[in-house]
């Protein structure tokens, strides 16, 4: 059963627009989130994070919204760059538990 | 990818044959874990560990087997490959859990690719 869902395999949006990353969750208990940007042959790299306690957190031209009523959070950047184009991971963990749980990715293309 | 590293980055094995994935960090992070990810799967948590001395069962600790002596360094054992342990691996740390208040990040390195054939 999987607890964290990424439902489009992929997307792909103009240069300049906004990129619409989003993620479902089944597990209630889940408490902080983050989003992780992986590109092909590297390990993936920290984007942003949110707490349960938030419903939106902003990094640049990367903000993360969160609707806990709907066990739903999505990545929104503005504006889109081709350095974007690269595989983004939803990702969440429970309380003190180490356990993180990823969801199966979206692969972003941004065309020039 | 800062601090950690991860040897060898290719692989081939042959079924039935045991190797040790290495994993490396310089941070003094106390958190470390290992992950596979799998063609059309998200990255899955093999082993983990809070500390030296420390470690426990991820989502597919099955295969594998861990140790955590020092801080700096969380080898994955496998002890008799099979052709469902084929993946990227990735070894992960950080200074605390990932759900910690601090917000941590956690750093992965750059992957283990492996083939049991």
């Amino acid at each position: 059963d999987q607890q964290v869902k990424q439902n489009s395999p992929s997307l792909s949006v103009q240069e300049g627009r906004i990129s619409i990353l989003n993620c479902d969750y089944t597990n209630s208990m889940f408490d902080y989130f983050l989003w992780y940007k992986k590109y092909p042959a590297e390990g993936p790299t920290f984007l942003i994070s949110i707490s349960s306690i938030k419903d939106k957190n902003e990094d640049g031209r990367f903000t993360v919204f969160l609707n806990k009523s709907a066990k739903h959070l999505s990545l929104h950047i503005v504006p889109s760059q081709p350095g974007d184009s690269a595989v983004y991971f939803c990702a969440a963990s429970e309380g003190s538990n180490y356990k993180l749980t990823f969801g199966k990715g979206t692969l972003l293309t941004v065309n020039p | 990818n800062a601090g950690v590293t991860q040897t060898p980055k290719f692989q081939v094995l042959k079924t039935g044959q045991s190797m040790t994935l290495q994993c490396a960090q310089d941070m003094n992070h106390e958190y470390m874990s290992w992950y596979r990810q799998d063609p059309g799967m998200g990255l899955r948590l093999i082993h983990y560990s809070v500390g030296a001395g420390i470690t426990d069962q991820g989502e597919v600790p099955n295969g594998y087997n861990v140790s955590r002596s020092t801080t700096e360094d969380f080898p994955l054992r496998l002890l008799s490959a099979a052709p469902s342990q084929t993946s990227v691996y990735f070894c992960a740390s950080s200074y605390s859990g990932p759900g910690r208040p601090s917000g941590n990040t956690i750093y992965f390195g750059e992957g283990s690719w492996l083939t049991v054939v």
